[in-house]
């Protein structure tokens, strides 16, 4: 049954502590993408990844980083630097093309809770 | 840079009613462009997509939508609502080659069905 998961489904964290987001997709696809949703601002991109060892700076990056050392895992870790980190977090793939569009299919995503 | 406008945050229909969401997107040329539906504390799901050809897109749940490009909008319908449909609706723009697979969410609307 392929899919993209996400663990855990509910995560707390003290501040100034950094935690990290699990997603693993077995869709075998290239393409990976990290989303922050926050009411009302609709999803806005944090990074993303189109292979394996590569990554680029979504339009919200700082106070984050991310790892792709295997095709179907991209974890996100959110540091102590990221000012306001309580938020939902999606996670996506997708099989990039040059002509063609690619279709981002997405996870149930993570909700992050600072305390 | 690619944007969206949902200029509805919120809309309310009755069951068995017609439904139209306005998505206007601004993009410099031909954009590929989807709708997703969310339902609380979930993921988000594809309803559908457009990327060339036919300008009248059919996709799940009896959803469809019309790429207007005179009016750079692509909104979604549906004859007769049901009230499962109460959920929040993501029109989004992506770029072609070059622009990364970025996709650019707007802000969402999110429906109500009154029974």
């Amino acid at each position: 049954d392929g899919g993209i998961t996400q663990s855990p489904k509910y995560l707390f964290r003290k501040e100034g502590q950094n935690v990290t987001l699990s997603c693993e997709q077995n869709l075998n696809h290239d393409a990976m993408y990290w989303y922050r949703q926050d009411p009302g601002q609709g999803l806005r991109l944090i990074y993303y990844s189109q292979i394996v060892n590569d990554f680029q700076k979504g339009d919200i990056a700082e106070g984050y980083s991310v790892s792709r050392e295997k095709k179907e895992s991209f974890p996100l870790t959110v540091t102590s630097a990221q000012k306001n980190p309580t938020a939902f977090y999606l996670c996506a793939s997708s099989i990039p093309g040059d002509y063609t569009a690619d279709t981002q299919y997405f996870g149930p995503g993570t909700r992050l809770t600072v305390l | 840079a690619q944007s969206v406008t949902q200029p509805d945050i919120h809309i309310t229909v009755s069951e068995g009613a017609s439904l139209e969401l306005r998505c206007n997107y601004s993009y410099g040329a031909t954009p590929y462009l989807f709708w997703y539906v969310q339902s609380p504390g979930q993921g988000l799901q594809l309803l559908l997509k457009y990327f060339s050809g036919d300008t009248l897109v059919q996709g799940i749940k009896g959803f469809e939508a019309e790429f207007k490009r005179s009016q750079s909008s692509f909104n979604l319908r549906k004859p007769s609502v049901h009230w499962s449909d109460a959920a929040e609706y993501f029109c989004a723009v992506g770029a072609r080659k070059g622009g990364g697979n970025k996709l650019t969410f707007g802000t969402g609307t999110q429906l109500k069905v009154e029974l």
